[in-house]
């Protein structure tokens, strides 16, 4: 297995336009969460999905949306792009979308998409 | 609200030297607190977390609910630590698998 898969790579991308991210999750994982990470900073969670359900969501603007399909892999729709988008996005699978008693629910991370807005 | 705190940036050490590494966190309940790395030219990958009490490639971090601290620390620096270290917590059991991250600490191991 080669891991969780993203793609693009790279992105460029101009003021307003509109982007959308992709990623694979691990075979098996049924829960997707994205990330935005700004130069700098840490990961920031923006959303997560399980079976193709809305399970957590960050402080992010409704420009941001995502959705998880019958496969598991989900896409990062975002709108209206603005300078301060520009961030690695990652994606994160996850063998289920809640952590049972006792058990830890790891996370594992996709190499991420470098989106640049000019 | 929920919120984790690297205070160094950097932090340079030498080979054979202790290394620590800074967390504070702020939750409202008991979170479940986490060490992230990440070599480079890879992945953010989980290096170890506070419940199963393991030491993972030489390092240790104990939670102190009372600092509200989770520091990692390894007693012998080596040259293949050198990475960025980022601390996260994540709510308790039943909920979803948010993470918060801190800024992130990179860690320099020098000859």
């Amino acid at each position: 297995d080669a891991g969780v898969t993203q793609s693009p790579t790279h992105l460029i991308k101009t003021r307003g336009q509109h982007v959308t991210l992709r990623c694979s999750p691990i075979s098996g994982h049924k829960s997707v969460s994205w990330y935005q990470q700004v130069l700098g900073q840490g990961p920031q969670f923006i959303f997560q999905y399980y079976e193709k359900e809305e399970r957590g969501r960050g402080n992010f603007p409704d420009r941001f949306s995502a959705r998880q399909f019958p496969n598991y892999s989900s896409e990062l729709n975002v709108n209206a792009l603005l300078l301060g988008d520009s961030a690695l996005y990652l994606c994160a699978s996850s063998p289920r979308g809640v952590r049972a008693s006792g058990t830890y629910n790891e996370q594992f991370f996709g190499p991420g998409t470098r989106l640049t807005v000019l | 609200a929920q919120r984790v705190t690297q205070p160094e940036k950097l932090l340079s050490v030498f080979k054979g030297a202790p290394v620590e590494l800074k967390c504070n966190y702020s939750y409202s309940g008991s979170p479940e607190l986490f060490w992230y790395v990440q070599y480079s030219r890879q992945r953010l990958q989980l290096l170890l977390r506070h419940i199963s009490r393991e030491s993972i490639k030489g390092f240790t971090a104990d939670l102190n609910k009372g600092e509200t601290s989770f520091h990692l620390k390894k007693p012998f620096a080596q040259e293949e630590d050198s990475a960025m270290y980022y601390c996260a917590l994540s709510p308790p059991t039943g909920t979803a698998s948010k993470l918060t991250f801190g800024t992130g600490t990179r860690l320099q191991v020098t000859l």
